[in-house]
């Protein structure tokens, strides 16, 4: 079992469609972010989480909507979202806020959710 | 304003030889730099990270340099395999910021 999971792998969604995506991590760590990849595009990050409480939202549209129940789950909820949302969702985790141990930024990535706006 | 760049989207090198990314940065605060490998369909892999107190930093065939000067990190990745095509990200972390990310290199070591 990898340490962060993400389901689904791929979603294919209207416009005016809701739907969610989920991570999970079994890694123990106590902060949990969302990034978004586009194509030639750096990694934007979109949310964090540490100790389940949100710590940064980096100007995310509000179609965007974050759920961390506890320090090992981690939601995204889409509703109305465009054709530009299209990208590839990464969900990652680190020890702490601040990445890795004693801050040095390292984080553990899961394997993405593929998304796809029609 | 792109704190991490890296301006060559794509790089071909010969198996066996040393293949070499490089990535600039604007941002002075900096305290690490981390490289990250991404297969298509996976997420990001922690490869090698480089305090910026330190000038280089070695892994087995993974060496990170760091010019601050020249605001300039590279990896070095010798001698080069196959299962080492892959798109490299470079980022930066200071503080409790976030970590900035490049864009990415494509790596594509050819047989």
């Amino acid at each position: 079992e990898t340490g962060v999971t993400q389901t689904p792998r791929h979603l294919v969604m209207g416009m005016t469609n809701k739907k969610s995506l989920k991570c999970e991590q079994h890694l123990g760590h106590n902060a949990m972010y969302w990034y978004k990849q586009s194509a030639k595009k750096p990694l934007e990050l979109m949310f964090v989480y540490n100790f389940k409480e949100q710590t940064e939202n980096n100007s995310v549209p509000s179609r965007f909507s974050p759920e961390c129940p506890n320090s090992s789950h981690l939601f995204l909820h889409l509703h109305t979202l465009q054709p530009e949302d299209s990208a590839l969702y990464l969900c990652a985790s680190s020890q702490d806020w601040g990445g890795g141990l004693a801050g040095t930024g390292e984080l553990f990535f899961g394997e993405g959710s593929r998304l796809t706006v029609l | 304003d792109q704190q991490v760049k890296q301006n060559s989207p794509s790089l071909s090198v010969q198996e066996g030889r040393i293949s070499i990314l490089n990535c600039d940065y604007t941002n002075s605060m900096f305290d690490y730099f981390l490289w990250y490998k991404k297969y298509p369909a996976e997420g990001p892999t922690f490869l090698i990270s480089i305090s910026s107190i330190k000038d280089k930093n070695e892994d087995g065939r993974f060496t990170v340099f760091l010019n601050k000067s020249a605001k300039h990190l590279s990896l070095h990745i010798v001698p080069s395999q196959p299962g080492d095509s892959a798109v490299y990200f470079c980022a930066g972390y200071f503080g409790n910021e976030k970590l900035t990310f490049g864009t990415g290199t494509r790596l594509t070591i050819i047989p």
